[in-house]
């Protein structure tokens, strides 16, 4: 079956400094992966992905994250932090050989970035 | 629409009442799922359909949830005989068949929150 942990309910981090929000992952195989945040009161929407090939991943808003097949890990990066990144962000898993099942969602790490 | 639709975006219900959530996917998108968002327990799947196949019903909770979709399109989410703990923010997402096994990515409606008194 496959999981994923974000080990940190909450990050806090001042404007201008890197943030980086944790993940890793259990799965039968190879995994996709994927980072989602959900800003207040909207809906999730969908940040970056790994497939395959390389392991680092840019996304939207100058995010990027690193895929690590040794510490099963996906760790999603900013170089540089803003307020508007306050929001909650999702990690999720599926494996890559198991057909439309669906996505398996970690429980959510709320980033919060101050002024 | 341009995005996926819920309705109602809040209910508040009593405590053993029934309630129906609904879910407009995105036109085109055959794949549509649903999920629970609870505080502290991050986003739980709950039932999952693609085109004409039989649903993936694994996550579901309980019998007293169910679900069904008409026409592949819109679905309707149904919780009988509520309880407190059902109380939860229920999102709906769907996606291109094709793009879910190969992207992942999927497109979230703003949610239907539920209370349960």
């Amino acid at each position: 079956a496959q999981s994923v942990a974000q080990p940190e309910d909450q990050v806090n981090v001042a404007e201008g400094n890197p943030l980086t929000v944790k993940c890793t992952y259990s799965v039968s195989g190879n995994p996709y992966l994927f980072w989602y945040v959900q800003y207040p009161n909207r809906g999730l929407q969908f940040l970056l992905k790994y497939i395959t090939g390389d392991n680092l991943v840019k996304g939207s808003y100058g995010f990027e994250a690193e895929f690590n097949k040794s510490q099963t890990s996906f760790h999603l990066k900013k170089p540089s932090a803003l307020v508007s990144d306050s929001a909650l962000y999702f990690c999720a898993v599926s494996a890559r050989n198991s057909g439309n099942t669906p996505l398996v969602f970690g429980k959510g790490t709320r980033l919060s970035v101050i002024a | 629409g341009a995005g996926v639709s819920q309705s109602p975006s809040n209910k508040v219900t009593e405590k053993g009442k029934d309630v129906e959530l609904r879910c407009d996917p995105i036109s085109g998108h055959t794949a549509l799922y649903w999920y629970r968002q609870s505080l502290g327990q991050g986003l739980e799947f709950l039932i999952y359909f693609q085109g004409n196949s039989a649903p993936d019903k694994s996550g579901l909770p309980s019998d007293r949830f169910s679900a069904e979709r008409t026409g592949g399109s819109v679905s309707t989410l149904t919780i009988q005989r509520t309880q407190q703990e059902d109380s939860a923010v229920y999102l709906c997402a769907s996606s291109l068949a094709v793009q879910t096994r190969r992207t992942g990515e999927l497109f979230f409606g703003e949610g239907s929150r539920l209370t349960v008194l």
